[in-house]
């Protein structure tokens, strides 16, 4: 089975800066797909990122972008410029290529952004 | 376009009640998933479907049972709630085929309290 790891349980950054958070996973599978999800105090999930394991350009998303490192199994979401709008809770997430294609989350990294 | 629709956004059960968690979606989506989130953690699956008819268990199906008779809904029951399921329950779904880096779109969740 798959697992995702977010080492970091909480993040601060100060407004206008730049902050990456962390994921790691471990896969047997070559085919897969990586994703960052931002959960808001409203609770509603929000797809910030994603990423194809074949892709070996990382994705990008105006001030979003990855860091993906297949090899060593790494997914690190970097944040530029941060607003007060990206406060929330963030979500590292691995998705089968197969096997109906089930979502694995990490246990997420609550973000603090100072005016 | 509604997306995906849950119903209860909260309640609060006795232990041993039971109840059913409504979810919908008109996006004619094959694949449908329940997650629950417990405070600070990430989403573990309970269960899954492929489509209308077919049903599979997730990490965590222990208490808790689903049916898919058509594509659009996907209701999980709650047997003899238990303090431990109290939660957020989130119903998500996604396209078959096509692009298969498509995003889980997330209902609004239903915050579950068992006293």
């Amino acid at each position: 089975a798959q697992t995702v790891t977010q080492s970091q349980p909480e993040m601060s950054v100060q407004e206008a800066e730049t902050v990456t958070l962390s994921c790691t996973y471990d896969t047997s599978e070559s085919d897969y797909y990586l994703f960052w999800y931002k959960q808001p105090p409203s609770r509603q999930m929000i797809l910030v990122i994603r990423q194809e394991a074949y892709k070996q350009q990382n994705a990008t998303e105006n001030r979003f972008s990855v860091n993906f490192q297949k090899a060593a199994k790494s997914f690190s979401l970097k944040i530029s410029d941060s607003q007060l709008g990206d406060a929330a809770m963030y979500f590292c997430a691995y998705r089968s290529d197969t096997n109906a294609g089930k979502s694995t989350f990490g246990d997420g990294t609550t973000l603090t952004v100072k005016p | 376009n509604a997306g995906v629709t849950q119903t209860p956004k909260f309640r609060i059960l006795k232990i041993g009640q039971s109840m059913t968690l409504q979810c919908a979606q008109d996006m004619n989506h094959n694949y449908m998933y329940w997650y629950r989130q417990d405070p600070g953690m990430g989403l573990k699956l309970i269960y899954y479907s492929v489509g209308a008819g077919i049903t599979d268990k997730g990490e965590v199906p222990n208490g808790y049972n689903v049916s898919r008779s058509t594509t659009e809904d996907f209701p999980l029951r709650l047997e003899l709630a238990a303090p431990s399921q109290t939660s957020v329950y989130f119903c998500a779904s996604r396209r078959e085929g096509g692009a298969t880096n498509e995003k889980l779109f997330f209902g609004s969740g239903t915050q579950l309290s068992v006293l």
